[in-house]
């Protein structure tokens, strides 16, 4: 089965900074990957689809890119309600692997 | 708009099984799918598993090949899991997520937790 590791496990950031999460997998997925933000206590909430699309509603700080088996999730102005734990996630065949999360703080 | 909503919290004991419940509203359930993800306290999300409500076929993580069951009940719209063999590290918020054939997962029910202990 395809692997997906995401890089940092936690970081700690500054409002304002610009913010890099690290998706890989262990094979090539195309662009099949999506990031998810959780909040707290929250469900999962969709960012990002198709590697770097939008999905509608989330702002436009964040964004998405890569293909093949290394992608990114960036923010590009961190603001306080972006604490959360992001989860990249391979959604072209089963299994549907999650990476470990990355936890953000500020 | 679309909404998938799970029934309620569960206690269990070692060794039981749970059945959990998902309601889907909103959308034509027979053309999508259902996918399973759980989540430990603390911890990330694990993919269990994944349903066709159109035919019926299944994929099952390898973790949890032995131990669970997806079904579908396309005149209610609704999809199950059903966990046997209960361990205390089962439990978890348990969540139901649309899954279109090839494209993103995109809608989450609100999850369901289970609790196992003696």
């Amino acid at each position: 089965d395809i692997q997906m590791t995401q890089s940092p496990s936690s970081l700690s950031a500054s409002v304002g900074d610009r913010v890099t999460i690290t998706c890989r997998s262990s094979q090539v997925i195309s662009n099949y990957l999506a990031w998810y933000q959780q909040k707290p206590g929250k469900v999962p909430q969709l960012l990002i689809y198709a590697a770097s699309t939008l999905q509608s509603g989330v702002p436009s700080r964040f964004s998405g890119s890569g293909s093949g088996t290394d992608f990114t999730l960036t923010i590009s102005s961190l603001q306080p309600e972006d604490v959360a734990t992001y989860y990249c996630q391979k959604y072209d065949n089963a299994p549907l692997t999650f990476g470990g999360g990355t936890k953000v703080e500020i | 708009q679309v909404q998938l909503v799970q029934s309620g919290a569960e206690v269990k004991k070692p060794g039981a099984s749970v059945k959990v419940s998902c309601k889907a509203s909103g959308y034509t359930f027979a053309s999508y799918g259902i996918s399973w993800v759980r989540q430990a306290p603390g911890q990330g999300l694990e993919w269990m598993g994944w349903i066709s409500a159109n035919n019926g076929n299944t994929h099952y993580a390898q973790n949890f090949q032995d131990r669970v069951t997806l079904t579908t009940d396309t005149s209610t719209s609704t999809a199950y899991i059903d966990l046997r063999s209960l361990r205390s590290d089962d439990t978890a918020v348990y969540y139901c997520v649309r899954k279109p054939m090839a494209k993103v997962p995109d809608y989450w029910g609100q999850g369901t937790l289970v609790t196992v202990s003696s």
